[in-house]
């Protein structure tokens, strides 16, 4: 099993600019989630989701748009990146919401 | 208002001592609390959980935590320390909308 991956691994973006965080995983977990994680601030979450099709709000959510097509993928889209974004971005999963979470490898995200 | 606090930024410890790294909730209800660990660059790794049961909780590399409820702590220990287990700790507790709430993180340098 591949458990949870995470692309890209780094990424720069122009401040306006949109892109896409891609985050799948193999262990066929109904719940995943999206954290932000920034110095002295330990992880906050920004969207999660219980299944397919079913995505809700974390702590942190704005500017930030998710969807849940299929078990499998969470995507994390930012839409319009700005400073304020720059940051690590994990995905985790797990089998139970509020169960032990499974993290990926982590984006770091740089806007400029 | 439902929390989990790191008191220490970092912890140092010479190679062979035991450590310990300090946390605490603030939770309704029976509170599910984990450990986790996350190496340079990597993602966080899942280290131990409490749930119900012994108030003594063994995980992952020889670490354990020792829930205490008359003091809401949850103090991750290990008896003799490696150089390797330098590493930045998050304690973390399930929340009443079974969400994780992660501490700030507590990073431990083990010198040899």
């Amino acid at each position: 099993n591949a458990g949870v991956t995470q692309t890209p691994k780094f990424q720069v973006l122009k401040t306006g600019q949109s892109m896409t965080l891609q985050c799948a995983q193999d262990m066929n977990h109904e719940y995943m989630s999206w954290y932000r994680q920034d110095p002295g601030m330990g992880l906050r979450l920004i969207h999660y989701s219980v299944g397919a099709g079913i995505t809700d709000q974390g702590e942190v959510p704005n500017g930030y748009n998710v969807s849940r097509s299929t078990t499998e993928d969470f995507p994390l889209r930012l839409l319009s990146a700005a400073p304020s974004q720059t940051s690590v971005y994990f995905c985790a999963s797990s089998y139970l919401e509020g169960g032990e979470q499974f993290f990926g490898p982590g984006t770091r995200l740089t806007v400029l | 208002a439902q929390s989990v606090a790191q008191p220490e930024d970092q912890v140092n410890v010479a190679e062979g001592n035991p450590l310990t790294v300090k946390c605490t909730y603030s939770v309704s209800g029976n509170p599910y609390l984990f450990w986790y660990v996350q190496y340079p660059n990597r993602g966080l790794q899942f280290l131990l959980k409490y749930i119900t049961g012994d108030n003594l909780v063994k995980g992952s590399y020889g670490f354990e935590a020792e829930f205490n409820k008359s003091q809401t702590s949850f103090h991750l220990k290990k008896p003799s320390a490696l150089v390797s287990d330098s590493a930045l700790y998050f304690c973390a507790v399930r929340d009443n909308t079974d969400k994780l709430i992660f501490g700030t993180g507590t990073r431990l340098q083990v010198f040899p």
